[in-house]
């Protein structure tokens, strides 16, 4: 078993809907966690860094940590076709300075 | 441009060929990371130095070898090269307790 599940996609949405991407993961040691973004043939780039659980808002992104159940979420409002890209999660039990765990990346293409 | 240089961008080699992979961290940061990422796998951690010092590592096959230098750019060798080495090849870098790490645009090697 991976120590970081993402589901692949694609996800294909509409222009202006809520886009909702999770990861599930297995190591309860975990407590930071990232969400990249990835444009195709460009490396990733941060979004959003969370430590623990709870909710971190950044603009149209929300990122939340549910550590009781491993399993965390990015929430993009009012997506924008500029948002296609794939979304990569990653966790590391000591934060940055230390490897992360990269899920393998949703897949997302918002339709204008 | 996220600051992380990485040359060259594509490579292609034929199997059994020995290649180096270059890596320029942004300026004033101390640590460098190396992934790999292929369609079925994701990113996977191979190699960390710190300001010159191995640090940590992962996935990385023994035909693989990594350096940092006093200039802190870093250098990936991968040798014995087999088809399934075919992948992007990401450098990172942070400066703890920066949050999260910055990525190149990476290497595209195709082994044939």
């Amino acid at each position: 078993q991976k120590e970081v599940e993402q589901d692949p996609g694609p996800l294909s949405v509409p222009e202006g809907a809520i886009v909702s991407l999770n990861c599930t993961y297995s190591n309860s040691a975990f407590q930071y966690f990232m969400w990249y973004r990835q444009y195709s043939r460009k490396g990733p780039e941060l979004l959003m860094y969370t430590y623990s659980s709870g909710n971190k808002e950044d603009g149209r992104f929300t990122a939340q940590v549910d550590k009781s159940s491993k399993y965390i979420s990015l929430f993009i409002r009012d997506s924008q076709p500029s948002d296609s890209a794939t979304y990569l999660c990653a966790m590391s039990p000591r934060g940055t300075g230390n490897q992360f765990y990269f899920g393998t990346g949703t897949s997302l293409t918002v339709i204008p | 441009d996220s600051g992380v240089t990485q040359t060259p961008k594509h490579l292609i080699t034929a199997t059994g060929q020995r290649v180096t992979l270059r890596c320029s961290p942004r300026s004033g940061d101390l640590s460098v990371y190396w992934y790999q990422q292929s369609l079925d796998q994701g990113l996977q951690f191979l190699i960390q130095y710190y300001n010159g010092e191995e640090r940590a590592k992962g996935n990385i096959l023994e035909r693989f070898s990594a350096q940092q230098f006093p200039d802190l750019h870093s250098e990936l060798n991968l040798s014995s090269l087999e088809l399934g080495d075919s992948a992007l090849y990401f450098c990172a870098s942070s400066v703890p307790p920066a949050y999260g790490y910055t990525f190149g645009s990476g290497t595209r090697l195709t082994v044939v």
